[in-house]
């Protein structure tokens, strides 16, 4: 079973939808979560901090459930420059560190 | 501000020759990981280093594959014997404290191509 996973998609959606992300991690010790963004050949870059209580950011929403170990994401009014995949990490222990693991990241591609 | 460094951009090495991969993590970060992201693939978790120690080599392949922080410059991943399946791209990211609880900062990658 892999640490954490992701729905690999693509998501399709027209401009001005909303789209959902979802993520599943493993490691019930794991202490942070967040969503980063990669655009096609570039490093990826954050896009958020997850917090147990949710948070949003402009367009974005991102929540935390501990008890199931699902992280989400909720964009709203998708923009074509969304397009783009985005990646669920997780600080996860690993010999008395953390390590941020990826999941495999979902594809999301908006059109006109 | 500049942000983690890495070089070079690009890189082409023939089968057998070694590879050597630099990173100079944000200014104030003294922690340092290495990914590997094939074609189409997520990022895969290889090292951490902190000044002058590997914390973690977990995902490290146990042969070829070699990394250090010395305490002046950058980090380094060496690949030794290149062969076709290494060809991919490399981050580096660091952070400013252990991963607990803050982000990483990535490079913006090398992208390794045996030939």
């Amino acid at each position: 079973r892999k640490e954490v996973e992701q729905d690999p998609g693509p998501f399709n959606v027209p401009e001005g939808a909303t789209v959902a992300f979802n993520c599943t991690y493993s490691n019930s010790a794991s202490q942070s979560f967040f969503w980063y963004r990669q655009d096609c050949r570039k490093e990826p870059k954050l896009l958020m901090s997850v917090y147990s209580s949710g948070n949003e950011d402009g367009r974005f929403t991102a929540q935390l459930n501990r008890a199931s170990q699902y992280i989400s994401l909720l964009i709203r009014d998708s923009k074509l420059s969304d397009s783009a995949t985005y990646l669920c990490v997780v600080n996860s222990p690993s010999g008395g560190s953390y390590i941020p693991t990826f999941g495999r990241g979902t594809s999301l591609i908006v059109h006109p | 501000n500049a942000g983690v460094m890495q070089n070079p951009r690009h890189l082409v090495r023939r089968r057998g020759q070694e590879a050597r991969l630099r990173c100079s993590p944000m200014k104030g970060h003294s922690h340092v990981y290495w990914y590997r992201q094939l074609p189409e693939e997520g990022l895969k978790f290889m090292v951490y280093l902190q000044k002058e120690n590997i914390i973690d080599e977990s995902g490290m392949p146990k042969e070829r594959f070699s990394a250090e922080f010395p305490k002046e410059g950058p980090s380094i991943l060496r690949i030794q014997q290149v062969v076709r399946g290494d060809s991919a791209a490399y981050f580096c990211a660091s952070s400013p404290s252990a991963g607990e609880v803050t982000e990483a900062f990535f490079g913006q990658g090398t992208r390794l191509t045996v030939v």
